[in-house]
């Protein structure tokens, strides 16, 4: 099945700690991206990446950082520099900027 | 910089109603795209339509745009209970269309 796959589910981190979240497509879409959805709010843009080996920070980068070192895969680390105790994080994929995109189930971040 | 902006917040109508939601956002764009989510999941595309475009239908759905008014209509016809979720509007955020910003979206409930 083609799609796209984000693990894990839920995440708990300690203060201090850095994390990373994985993103997989199968789609063979060129853009990847990661939001963020805070609670009864919409997604701001952490990340996006056009292409391989390339990739520009979003509204809200600080705390956060990625690599697509493979077409298919766009991990997001969150550092300790990022303060939110809790956020819903998304990963997407698409064709192109301006087509739609695939979303994964979310990864559900909390600071323990 | 670009954002749609759902209307209303919220919605809370019967079973086999019809539910209308809008979108405004505040510059030029190339496209419009409407999604859905349902609580603690991924989005979900639903329909993209472009700016030299005025209506799209897919089943139950039908969406509407006027650039002229900047804004978009996203109008769910004979609801379901299964239509309860959270829709968002995104548009594309430059003239490359690099990729979307969401608007704070509309939680439809949709009573049995």
């Amino acid at each position: 099945d083609g799609g796209i796959t984000q693990s894990p589910k839920y995440l708990f981190r300690k203060e201090g700690q850095n994390v990373t979240l994985s993103c997989e497509q199968n789609l063979n879409h060129d853009a990847m991206y990661w939001y963020r959805q805070d609670p009864g709010q919409g997604l701001r843009l952490i990340y996006y990446s056009q292409i391989v080996n390339d990739f520009q920070k979003g509204d809200i980068a600080e705390g956060y950082s990625v690599s697509r070192e493979k077409k298919e895969s766009f991990p997001l680390t969150v550092t300790s520099a990022q303060k939110n105790p809790t956020a819903f994080d998304l990963c997407a994929s698409s064709w192109q900027g301006d087509t739609e995109a695939f979303f994964g189930q979310g990864t559900r971040l909390t600071v323990v | 910089s670009q954002q749609g902006e759902e209307d209303p917040q919220a919605l809370s109508i019967q079973e086999g109603e019809n539910a209308t939601m809008n979108c405004s956002y505040k510059t030029s764009i190339n496209n419009l795209q409407w999604y859905r989510q349902n609580s603690g999941r991924g989005l979900v595309h639903l329909i993209l339509i472009r700016s030299n475009e005025r209506e799209k239908h897919s089943g139950r759905l039908r969406v509407t745009l006027d650039t002229s008014k900047k804004s978009s209509s996203l109008l769910i016809t004979a609801s379901r209970a299964a239509d309860t979720a959270s829709y968002f509007c995104a548009t594309d955020r430059d003239n490359y269309g690099q990729n979307f910003v969401f608007g704070p979206g509309t939680r439809l409930s949709v009573l049995p």
